[in-house]
């Protein structure tokens, strides 16, 4: 069972550069969700997606966009990369809002 | 303000033993609380989620009990194994896609 997957699992970037976290997943959920987990703090909601071609933000979204042109398939992009963007980044879906979520196994993510 | 907070902040207990985790939360309006487990490394696991009118779920060897009117939430582990080591969050739910993550309290089982 494969669940959500996110890609890739490091990466470091430099001040300024873009790049794009992958995330899918394969259980035909219709949420999906970006989050940030930074150390001793609770995560915080990114983005999230209540289907495919709706998206809305979240908590912290600066920074950051986001796309669902699928069901499965839901990308961060980070524009202009800042060394605060330093974090883990965790995608994760549910069927329902209310019905506990999948997370993926993060990627890690250091911006010098 | 809507916040999650959760006691101790880390905890170390000898394997066979039982510990209890607590969670205080004042998110409003409320849906639902929720645990999850996350190893080291990994993507948090959910192990329950209770709507304001449950008192208590189980899930193996982990209990989640809630009480909604002083919003106070606890997870006991017992007969803790090693595998037990892990963060433990808790979560509020309140309207929508608004959920509340607590900073997890960090669990150590040495044998």
């Amino acid at each position: 069972n494969a669940g959500v997957t996110q890609t890739p699992k490091f990466r470091i970037l430099k001040i300024g550069q873009s790049m794009t976290l992958q995330c899918t997943q394969d259980m035909n959920h219709n949420y999906m969700y970006w989050y940030r987990q930074d150390p001793g703090m609770g995560l915080k909601l990114i983005y999230y997606s209540v289907g495919a071609g709706i998206t809305d933000k979240g908590e912290v979204p600066n920074g950051y966009n986001v796309s669902r042109s699928t069901t499965e398939d839901f990308p961060l992009r980070l524009e202009l990369a800042a060394p605060s963007q330093t974090s883990v980044y965790f995608c994760a879906s549910s069927l329902l809002v209310n019905q506990p979520q999948h997370f993926g196994d993060g990627t890690r993510l250091s911006i010098l | 303000k809507n916040q999650v907070e959760q006691s101790p902040q880390s905890l170390i207990i000898l394997e066979g033993k039982n510990c209890t985790l607590q969670c205080n939360y004042t998110v409003s309006p409320f849906s639902n609380l929720r645990w999850y487990k996350q190893d080291t490394g990994r993507g948090p696991v959910s192990l329950t989620i209770m709507t304001f009118s449950e008192n208590t779920k189980s899930n193996g060897r982990y209990t989640a009990t809630l009480d909604a009117d002083t919003k106070q939430s606890s997870l006991h582990i017992t007969a803790s194994q090693l595998s037990d080591s892990a963060s433990y969050i808790c979560v509020a739910h309140g309207y929508g896609n608004k959920l509340v993550f607590g900073a997890g309290t960090i669990l150590r089982v040495k044998s």
